[in-house]
């Protein structure tokens, strides 16, 4: 059974610190990484993809990928109120699957 | 471009009751995916079509759970009788068929919908 593993939270960070989430995963063959952000109420909402090891970064936000520690880490800088969210990890090869999330709670 | 359809949003049901879910995906995506996400888990994948083939329903209930998507692009998932236990969130979500070099894989969701077993 391929499982994607998250620490399940909450993560509580100050407003302006740096978030940090991780994730790991089972399936050596997978080759697509994501993070998704969900909002109390809605459907998740992708924030990032990653398909090389390495770092990749969007605005506030980087991922990282090590593919031979089977290892997938969001940073997000510069935390603000609305980061406040459940953010999903996800991991393709043939299918999609979830992580069961991380709770962040951004600490004004 | 118009995001992933999904109806209704929110539905009332009791136990032994049948309900049907109808999603429709983004244009151009042949892959489309129904997940459960029980309320504080993640999305639980049921079935996985690509076309109008099934690619994976490895979790689907298929005592009670019915999918299809006869013509490659809406699909339905139905619930029949349905249970307590089957009261989550139905996520209908799509993605590209054939990704360049594992680009553009990821996969876009709808709204959701909102099922209570009572």
């Amino acid at each position: 059974q391929k499982e994607v593993e998250q620490n399940s939270g909450p993560l509580s960070v100050p407003e302006g610190a740096i978030a940090s989430l991780n994730c790991t995963y089972s399936d050596r063959g997978s080759q697509s990484f994501f993070w998704y952000r969900q909002y109390s109420g809605k459907s998740p909402e992708l924030i990032m993809s990653i398909y090389s090891n390495g770092d990749k970064e969007d605005g506030r936000f980087t991922a990282q990928l090590n593919k031979a520690s089977q290892y997938v880490s969001l940073l997000i800088r510069d935390s603000q109120p609305s980061d406040s969210a459940t953010y999903l990890c996800a991991v393709r090869d043939d299918k999609i699957i979830f992580g069961k999330g991380t709770r962040l709670h951004i600490l004004p | 471009e118009a995001g992933v359809a999904q109806s209704p949003r929110y539905k009332i049901i009791e136990k032994r009751q049948s309900v049907a879910f109808w999603c429709n995906p983004i244009s151009g995506h042949a892959t489309l995916y129904w997940y459960q996400q029980i309320l504080g888990q993640g999305p639980k994948l049921l079935i996985q079509f690509q076309n109008n083939g099934v690619v994976d329903d490895s979790q689907l209930p298929k005592d009670r759970f019915s999918a299809e998507r006869l013509k490659g692009v809406d699909s339905t998932l139905k619930i029949q009788p349905a249970k307590l236990e089957d009261s989550a969130v139905y996520l209908c979500a799509s993605s590209l068929d054939r990704p360049l070099r594992f680009m553009n894989t990821e996969a876009f969701f709808g709204q959701g919908t909102r099922l209570t077993v009572v």
